[in-house]
């Protein structure tokens, strides 16, 4: 079946304790990006990678550190959380110009 | 940079129509239509390139005008399975295409019976 994984759903963290979240797609899609999305802010864009060893910042990237050793991942890392990136994290990939998939979500709390 | 969405939400009665509206105030080049059902991921419902055309499936359509930088996506009859929030989505910039994909902030849509 083709998905894209995200793991852990949820975390609760406190601040400064570094954490990583994981994203794996099966799909062979050479794009892939994360997004959070908060109340009425909708989805934005923290990072997005075109290949292997190939990223760039999306919107929202201060924060967050990410990178892609291999084409079936994308990891997000946060080195420091802080409080105000408490928020439900998206993880999608998809073709050139095509559909994303999304992940399940990552509901996390920076306590 | 964000486009914009109208109305914020919506409610309406099983079997009722709906217009949600995404305007940008940069040029578009292709619109994407996401849908995403409380708790879940948003899941794509269509993307409309430039040419103006019309895409849908089911009682679901679209239509795109890069003139007026906007494009608008109807639900006709609603089912409550329609119910959710939706998502239009545009690329940032040409270069990168539809990987620098900004959202609008969505549309809620309530479907009674």
């Amino acid at each position: 079946e083709a998905q894209v994984t995200q793991n852990p759903r949820y975390l609760i963290t406190v601040t400064g304790k570094k954490l990583t979240v994981t994203c794996s797609q099966n799909m062979n899609h050479e794009y892939m990006s994360w997004y959070r999305q908060d109340p009425g802010l909708g989805l934005r864009q923290i990072y997005y990678s075109m290949n292997v060893e190939v990223t760039d910042k999306g919107d929202v990237p201060e924060g967050y550190k990410v990178s892609r050793k291999e084409k079936r991942n994308f990891p997000l890392i946060l080195e420091s959380p802080s409080p105000n990136q408490t928020s439900l994290y998206f993880c999608a990939s998809s073709l050139l110009g095509g559909e994303a998939f999304f992940g399940q979500g990552t509901r996390l709390t920076v306590v | 940079q964000q486009p914009v969405q109208s109305p914020q939400a919506v409610i309406l009665r099983e079997g009722e129509d709906a217009v949600i509206n995404c305007s940008s105030s940069k040029a578009l080049y292709s619109v994407h239509w996401y849908r995403q059902k409380h708790g879940e991921a948003p899941v794509f419902l269509m993307i409309l390139l430039k040419g103006g055309e019309q895409k849908g499936h089911d009682k679901i359509s679209a239509s795109f005008n890069e003139k007026k930088q906007q494009s608008s996506l109807y639900l006709t009859a609603s089912q409550l399975s329609y119910s959710g929030t939706y998502f239009c989505g545009t690329p940032s910039d040409i270069i990168q295409g539809a990987q620098k994909l900004v959202f609008g902030q969505g549309t809620r849509l309530t479907i009674n019976p």
